[in-house]
């Protein structure tokens, strides 16, 4: 099954800044998610963004898609420590969802 | 707001054991899904079900096996419980097969000694 896989795996930032996560996968897709976890705990789902849209947004998050490249972005923006956590992107196959490896976003004081 | 819940948060099993894992979801959803996740790896499709006593294979389902018989609960169950199988397990379930967002539970970590 294909993976999205996110880049970099790990981001350290001050509060404040804006943090940056990319995600690429291998086959076309009709959607892309993306999912954020709490260190322990389940994932939250933040954002979906279809084949046919470029970009989309979300309070905080602008998350991009270039379907040509097989990439998205997602774009926190004015990071808070309590964005401290892993975040995954997800594509769909056949009533299933396949995760990456997910990028740590450490935000500190 | 749809809730998701697991029966243990903590659970520590010897090797041999069999081990159940429960999961409830309360918004009558079709989809429920079992993932496994492990350091590096992320998280793995272990099992899902798409009705009630349906089930499909996921991407690792050696070693384990599902049971729902009600539409509300989806149950992971270790034959045989060995070290490999320590990881942290969420569970997981969509309103149907159309539906994209997953709602998840808290997690279970268990380990096996």
């Amino acid at each position: 099954s294909q993976q999205g896989e996110e880049d970099p795996q790990a981001l350290s930032i001050q509060e404040g800044e804006n943090a940056t996560m990319n995600c690429s996968y291998k086959t076309s897709i009709n959607n892309l998610q993306w999912y954020r976890q709490n260190s322990g705990r389940g994932l939250v789902h933040l954002i979906l963004i279809r084949s046919n849209e470029r970009e989309k947004h979300s309070g905080r998050l602008r998350v991009t898609l270039d379907t040509s490249k097989k990439s998205s972005s997602l774009l926190i923006t004015a990071s808070r420590a309590a964005d401290t956590a892993s975040y995954f992107c997800a594509t769909e196959g056949y009533s299933t969802l396949t995760f990456g490896k997910g990028t740590m976003l450490l935000v500190s004081p | 707001d749809v809730k998701v819940t697991q029966s243990s948060r903590y659970l520590v099993k010897r090797t041999g054991e069999k081990v159940f894992l429960e999961c409830v979801q309360d918004m009558d959803h079709e989809n429920m899904f079992w993932y496994r996740q492990d350091p590096g790896l992320g998280l793995r499709l272990i099992y899902f079900s798409y009705d009630v006593k349906m089930k499909e294979k996921g991407d690792i389902p050696e070693g384990y096996s599902v049971s729902r018989e009600k539409k509300e609960r989806f149950s992971l169950i270790l034959e045989s419980a060995s070290t490999n199988q320590t990881s942290m397990y969420l569970c997981a379930s969509t309103l149907d097969r159309a539906a994209y967002e997953q709602y998840f539970g808290p997690g279970t970590r268990l380990t096996v000694t």
